[in-house]
Protein backbone atom coordinates (compact mmCIF):
# COMPACT_ATOMS: atom_id res chain seq x y z
CA UNK A 1 0.00 0.00 0.00
CA UNK A 2 1.19 3.61 -0.62
CA UNK A 3 2.47 5.48 2.30
CA UNK A 4 4.03 8.85 2.77
CA UNK A 5 7.34 8.38 3.94
CA UNK A 6 9.44 11.14 6.20
CA UNK A 7 13.21 11.65 6.69
CA UNK A 8 14.59 11.83 9.01
CA UNK A 9 12.92 10.27 11.81
CA UNK A 10 14.97 12.06 14.25
CA UNK A 11 16.83 15.21 14.26
CA UNK A 12 18.71 16.92 16.95
CA UNK A 13 20.13 20.88 16.33
CA UNK A 14 21.45 23.40 17.64
CA UNK A 15 19.42 26.83 18.50
CA UNK A 16 19.68 29.45 15.75
CA UNK A 17 20.87 26.39 12.82
CA UNK A 18 18.74 25.63 9.92
CA UNK A 19 16.66 22.49 9.37
CA UNK A 20 14.96 20.92 6.34
CA UNK A 21 12.42 18.30 6.86
CA UNK A 22 11.65 15.89 3.77
CA UNK A 23 8.57 14.47 2.71
CA UNK A 24 7.76 12.03 -0.38
CA UNK A 25 3.93 12.10 -0.56
CA UNK A 26 1.83 9.51 -2.17
CA UNK A 27 2.97 9.50 -5.91
CA UNK A 28 -0.71 10.64 -7.19
CA UNK A 29 -1.76 12.80 -4.60
CA UNK A 30 -1.72 16.88 -5.04
CA UNK A 31 -2.64 18.45 -2.13
CA UNK A 32 0.63 18.28 1.19
CA UNK A 33 0.50 19.86 4.65
CA UNK A 34 2.52 19.92 7.40
CA UNK A 35 1.61 19.47 11.00
CA UNK A 36 3.51 20.02 14.35
CA UNK A 37 2.93 18.25 17.51
CA UNK A 38 4.80 19.61 20.84
CA UNK A 39 5.25 17.19 23.29
CA UNK A 40 1.95 16.35 25.02
CA UNK A 41 0.25 18.76 23.46
CA UNK A 42 -2.34 18.38 20.08
CA UNK A 43 -2.01 18.58 16.64
CA UNK A 44 -1.86 21.97 15.18
CA UNK A 45 -2.05 22.87 11.68
CA UNK A 46 1.16 24.84 10.00
CA UNK A 47 0.72 24.99 6.13
CA UNK A 48 -1.07 23.06 3.02
CA UNK A 49 0.18 23.51 -0.56
CA UNK A 50 -1.29 22.53 -3.69
CA UNK A 51 -0.17 23.78 -7.10
CA UNK A 52 3.39 24.45 -6.33
CA UNK A 53 2.30 27.27 -4.01
CA UNK A 54 1.03 27.61 -0.22
CA UNK A 55 -2.94 27.49 -0.13
CA UNK A 56 -3.21 28.27 3.59
CA UNK A 57 -1.37 29.04 5.99
CA UNK A 58 -1.41 28.97 9.81
CA UNK A 59 -0.22 32.06 12.26
CA UNK A 60 2.56 29.41 13.65
CA UNK A 61 3.88 29.43 9.64
CA UNK A 62 5.68 32.75 10.31
CA UNK A 63 8.77 34.22 8.30
CA UNK A 64 11.05 31.25 9.96
CA UNK A 65 9.29 28.90 7.75
CA UNK A 66 9.30 28.11 4.09
CA UNK A 67 7.80 24.86 2.02
CA UNK A 68 9.39 23.79 -0.86
CA UNK A 69 8.50 21.02 -3.87
CA UNK A 70 11.78 20.97 -5.32
CA UNK A 71 11.42 17.92 -7.34
CA UNK A 72 8.26 15.53 -8.61
CA UNK A 73 8.34 13.75 -5.32
CA UNK A 74 9.87 15.70 -2.09
CA UNK A 75 8.01 18.15 -0.11
CA UNK A 76 10.22 19.86 2.14
CA UNK A 77 9.45 22.44 5.24
CA UNK A 78 12.60 24.65 6.11
CA UNK A 79 13.04 26.66 9.59
CA UNK A 80 15.60 28.89 9.86
CA UNK A 81 17.15 30.17 12.63
CA UNK A 82 15.55 27.34 14.82
CA UNK A 83 14.17 27.95 18.57
CA UNK A 84 13.74 25.91 21.64
CA UNK A 85 10.01 26.07 21.59
CA UNK A 86 10.16 24.38 17.44
CA UNK A 87 11.02 21.23 19.32
CA UNK A 88 8.13 19.18 18.51
CA UNK A 89 7.35 16.25 16.36
CA UNK A 90 6.55 17.48 12.87
CA UNK A 91 4.10 15.23 10.35
CA UNK A 92 3.80 15.54 6.64
CA UNK A 93 0.91 14.37 5.11
CA UNK A 94 -0.95 14.36 1.52
CA UNK A 95 -4.14 13.53 -0.14
CA UNK A 96 -5.76 13.82 -3.54
CA UNK A 97 -7.88 15.88 -5.03
CA UNK A 98 -11.42 16.64 -3.71
CA UNK A 99 -13.76 15.30 -6.33
CA UNK A 100 -16.80 17.17 -7.31
CA UNK A 101 -19.15 15.27 -5.44
CA UNK A 102 -16.61 15.56 -1.80
CA UNK A 103 -15.58 18.80 -0.01
CA UNK A 104 -12.70 16.34 1.90
CA UNK A 105 -10.09 13.56 0.99
CA UNK A 106 -8.35 11.79 3.30
CA UNK A 107 -5.61 12.67 4.61
CA UNK A 108 -2.60 9.78 4.87
CA UNK A 109 0.24 10.94 7.48
CA UNK A 110 4.05 10.47 7.67
CA UNK A 111 5.47 8.54 10.59
CA UNK A 112 7.22 11.93 11.55
CA UNK A 113 10.07 13.76 12.08
CA UNK A 114 11.42 14.42 16.06
CA UNK A 115 12.72 17.31 16.25
CA UNK A 116 14.94 18.80 19.41
CA UNK A 117 15.86 21.87 19.41
CA UNK A 118 19.02 22.27 22.03
CA UNK B 1 -12.50 30.68 18.56
CA UNK B 2 -13.24 27.28 17.08
CA UNK B 3 -12.49 24.38 19.61
CA UNK B 4 -12.65 20.76 19.21
CA UNK B 5 -13.83 19.53 22.26
CA UNK B 6 -13.05 15.58 23.22
CA UNK B 7 -14.30 13.23 25.98
CA UNK B 8 -13.25 11.63 28.13
CA UNK B 9 -9.58 12.46 27.84
CA UNK B 10 -8.41 9.09 29.17
CA UNK B 11 -10.01 6.21 29.20
CA UNK B 12 -9.49 2.82 30.65
CA UNK B 13 -11.58 -0.75 29.37
CA UNK B 14 -11.65 -4.44 29.88
CA UNK B 15 -10.21 -6.40 26.23
CA UNK B 16 -14.22 -6.88 24.93
CA UNK B 17 -15.96 -3.65 26.50
CA UNK B 18 -17.66 -1.37 23.69
CA UNK B 19 -16.19 1.52 23.74
CA UNK B 20 -17.65 5.44 22.88
CA UNK B 21 -15.50 8.01 22.17
CA UNK B 22 -17.16 11.90 22.04
CA UNK B 23 -16.23 14.89 20.02
CA UNK B 24 -17.91 18.48 20.01
CA UNK B 25 -17.52 21.72 18.21
CA UNK B 26 -18.70 24.78 17.98
CA UNK B 27 -19.87 26.26 14.04
CA UNK B 28 -20.25 24.54 11.26
CA UNK B 29 -18.30 22.48 9.85
CA UNK B 30 -17.34 20.83 6.47
CA UNK B 31 -15.65 17.57 7.72
CA UNK B 32 -14.63 16.04 10.56
CA UNK B 33 -11.60 13.31 10.59
CA UNK B 34 -11.21 10.50 13.17
CA UNK B 35 -7.66 9.61 13.63
CA UNK B 36 -5.39 7.23 15.69
CA UNK B 37 -1.96 7.83 17.16
CA UNK B 38 0.07 4.95 18.13
CA UNK B 39 2.27 5.13 21.03
CA UNK B 40 5.27 6.26 18.49
CA UNK B 41 3.21 8.98 17.45
CA UNK B 42 2.80 7.62 14.22
CA UNK B 43 -0.88 8.95 12.74
CA UNK B 44 -3.50 6.81 10.78
CA UNK B 45 -6.92 8.08 9.57
CA UNK B 46 -9.66 6.36 10.28
CA UNK B 47 -13.04 7.84 9.22
CA UNK B 48 -13.52 11.12 7.18
CA UNK B 49 -17.25 11.91 7.85
CA UNK B 50 -19.79 14.83 7.00
CA UNK B 51 -22.51 12.86 7.58
CA UNK B 52 -24.47 9.73 8.92
CA UNK B 53 -22.36 6.88 9.56
CA UNK B 54 -19.46 5.00 8.68
CA UNK B 55 -17.93 1.31 9.55
CA UNK B 56 -15.10 -0.51 9.65
CA UNK B 57 -14.14 -3.38 11.19
CA UNK B 58 -14.93 -2.90 14.84
CA UNK B 59 -14.79 0.35 14.33
CA UNK B 60 -18.34 3.07 13.91
CA UNK B 61 -17.88 6.60 13.43
CA UNK B 62 -21.27 8.63 13.53
CA UNK B 63 -22.15 12.36 13.15
CA UNK B 64 -25.21 14.59 14.15
CA UNK B 65 -24.29 17.83 12.37
CA UNK B 66 -26.66 19.58 14.26
CA UNK B 67 -25.91 18.64 16.87
CA UNK B 68 -22.46 19.63 16.26
CA UNK B 69 -21.41 15.96 17.61
CA UNK B 70 -19.90 13.07 15.96
CA UNK B 71 -18.80 9.43 18.16
CA UNK B 72 -16.24 7.42 17.71
CA UNK B 73 -17.17 3.51 18.95
CA UNK B 74 -15.34 0.14 19.08
CA UNK B 75 -17.01 -2.98 19.56
CA UNK B 76 -14.80 -6.04 21.18
CA UNK B 77 -12.34 -3.93 22.30
CA UNK B 78 -8.51 -5.43 22.16
CA UNK B 79 -5.47 -4.54 23.71
CA UNK B 80 -4.43 -3.12 20.23
CA UNK B 81 -6.90 -0.98 20.27
CA UNK B 82 -5.03 1.06 22.72
CA UNK B 83 -3.92 4.12 21.47
CA UNK B 84 -4.66 7.53 21.29
CA UNK B 85 -7.88 8.64 19.32
CA UNK B 86 -7.84 12.31 17.82
CA UNK B 87 -10.82 13.98 16.36
CA UNK B 88 -10.21 16.91 13.92
CA UNK B 89 -12.78 18.93 12.00
CA UNK B 90 -12.42 21.49 9.22
CA UNK B 91 -14.59 24.48 9.53
CA UNK B 92 -16.69 25.95 6.40
CA UNK B 93 -14.36 28.37 4.69
CA UNK B 94 -11.32 26.72 6.07
CA UNK B 95 -9.50 25.72 3.23
CA UNK B 96 -8.42 21.84 2.33
CA UNK B 97 -6.02 20.59 5.05
CA UNK B 98 -6.62 23.12 7.24
CA UNK B 99 -7.78 20.90 10.46
CA UNK B 100 -8.77 21.37 13.95
CA UNK B 101 -7.49 18.95 16.07
CA UNK B 102 -9.12 18.04 19.56
CA UNK B 103 -6.79 17.25 22.27
CA UNK B 104 -7.11 13.47 22.18
CA UNK B 105 -8.38 10.72 23.66
CA UNK B 106 -6.17 8.28 25.31
CA UNK B 107 -7.61 4.72 25.17
CA UNK B 108 -5.78 1.98 26.83
CA UNK B 109 -7.45 -1.55 26.86
CA UNK B 110 -6.61 -3.99 29.35
CA UNK B 111 -6.23 -7.94 28.44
Amino acid sequence: EPEVTQTPSHQVTQMGQEVILRCVPISNHLYFYWYRQILGQKVEFLVSFYNNEISEKSEIFDDQFSVERPDGSNFTLKIRSTKLEDSAMYFCASSEPAGTAALEETQYFGPGTRLLVL
Amino acid sequence: KNEVEQSPQNLTAQEGEFITINCSYSVGISALHWLQQHPGGGIVSLFMLSSGKKKHGRLIATINIQEKHSSLHITASHPRDSAVYICAVRYYGGSQGNLIFGKGTKLSVKP
